[in-house]
């Protein structure tokens, strides 16, 4: 059973399309995130959640727009997408509400978008 | 401004020796530590974590990191380097209060030669 699984694992699309990935997480966290790896592998945050509750936005276009349907799964939805919009992004969770993240955060595989 | 730096972007080691992958970072106090490993093509597997105690963490796949406050440091090692050790490795801070989130250093790649 993997415990951060994320959908779909590739995927390439025209510029200006609309497109989805799913991210859920079987562990029983109460927080997730989404993380954009670039092209020189770093790592930087863009949201997350808490129990369906928005918590971190970092600087992210407003074309991009997470959406959590209960503490178990979170999407990220990308509008008009642009070139620069291709990237890995690696969903997250830990159990973080407030206490010491004893088992660190579990990454998914990530979903690598190419935008052509 | 809070950040973590890993200054070796690349590292090259001979299969059996040892390793040393450095990370400083720069927080108002001790952060949470942590040191991450992808693989290619792969997510990222936690290799050890620090969050209070002993500053010598041991890790999975022999790795061992040491906490040094007075450097601001936590550094990874391994003593003898296997082929399949060949992966980026992320060192990454959590903040201790509210809600946390992983701040990562930009990354050091680690190629092992026969």
């Amino acid at each position: 059973d993997t415990a951060v699984s994320q959908t779909p694992k590739y995927l390439v699309t025209q510029m200006g399309n609309d497109k989805s990935i799913k991210c859920e997480q079987n562990l029983g966290h109460d927080t997730m995130y989404w993380y954009k790896q670039d092209s020189k592998k770093f790592l930087k945050i863009m949201f997350s959640y808490n129990n369906k509750e928005l918590i971190i936005n970092e600087t992210v276009p407003n074309r991009f727009s997470p959406k959590s349907p209960d503490k178990a799964h979170l999407n990220l939805h990308i509008n008009s997408l642009e070139l620069g919009d291709s990237a890995v992004y690696f969903c997250a969770s830990s159990q973080s509400q407030g206490v010491t993240p004893v088992n660190g955060y579990t990454f998914g595989s990530g979903t690598r978008l190419t935008v052509v | 401004a809070q950040s973590v730096t890993q200054p070796d972007i690349h590292i090259t080691v001979s299969e059996g020796a040892s390793l040393e992958l450095r990370c400083n970072y720069s927080y108002g106090a001790t952060p949470y530590l942590f040191w991450y490993v992808q693989s290619p093509g792969q997510g990222l597997q936690l290799l050890l974590k620090y969050f209070s105690g002993d500053t010598l963490v041991q890790g999975i796949k022999g790795f061992e990191a040491e906490f040094k406050r007075s450097q601001s440091s936590f550094n990874l090692r391994k003593p003898s380097v296997h082929w399949s050790d060949a992966a980026e490795y992320f060192c990454a801070v959590g903040e201790r209060s509210g809600f946390q989130k992983l701040v990562f250093g930009t990354g050091t790649r680690l190629l092992v030669s026969p």
